[in-house]
């Protein structure tokens, strides 16, 4: 049990499509991260929140819309996607000034097609 | 920017001993991580070590740090076949951002 869960879990979606990703975390940190797994690639990071305010954002276009209603609740909305926005997509948490030891989910394998 | 840096593949015969290694550019970070993947799973944390410790056991586990090369290195004693899976090794300064390596897949042969 990672303590952080994520919904769902496999999602297919056209490119006209509008969805949302949901990540709880059960562990009382106080940032959320959203990453993108493709293959072959090394992970990246596309939004953190701390403390329910976003304080990083690494150029993701904004096709890609993050929302942090509080503390426990991470969501990233999807709009107009394209093929090559297909991977995994994991949350993750961590406890600001506890080494940002970070906690992964189990990740939503999206398919944009 | 500032780099982690992985092998890809690592392929050991069960029971012996596993060795992953990971090399670094930053030397402001303060803390090497060590995680797992399994098939369709999230990332496992599985041990991290501070900037100012050498080494670190836990079981099956032995970190090694060797700060001035900025080298780490991973040993799993007695490899099983549940150890199978993609291991990565990520760098931070305890700013939010991790440097990620690319993982490396350990495949254990009978």
């Amino acid at each position: 049990e990672t303590g952080v869960t994520q919904t769902p879990r496999h999602l297919v979606m056209g490119m006209t499509n509008k969805k949302s990703l949901k990540c709880e975390q059960h562990l009382g940190h106080n940032a959320m991260y959203w990453y993108k797994q493709s293959a072959k690639k090394p992970l990246e990071l596309m939004f953190v929140y701390s403390l329910e305010e976003r304080v990083e954002n690494n150029s993701v276009p904004s096709r890609f819309s993050p929302e942090c209603p509080n503390s426990s609740h991470l969501f990233l909305h999807l709009h107009t996607l394209q093929p090559e926005d297909s991977a995994l997509y994991l949350c993750a948490s961590s406890q600001v000034g506890a080494a940002d030891t970070q906690y992964f989910g189990p990740g939503t394998r999206l398919t944009v097609l | 920017g500032e780099d982690v840096e992985q092998s890809l593949f690592l392929s050991v015969r069960e029971g012996d001993s596993s060795v992953i290694n990971c090399t670094y550019t930053d030397s402001s970070s303060t803390y090497l991580y060590w995680y797992k993947q399994e098939p369709g799973a999230g990332l496992q944390l599985l041990t991290y070590i501070f900037s100012n410790m050498d080494m670190k056991q836990d079981q099956r586990l032995t970190v090694l740090l060797n700060k001035k090369d900025k080298h780490l290195s991973l040993r799993i004693a007695d490899t099983q076949t549940g150890d199978s899976a993609i291991y990565f090794c990520a760098a931070g300064r305890g700013n939010y951002q991790l440097i990620w390596g690319a993982g490396t897949k350990l495949i254990i042969k009978p």
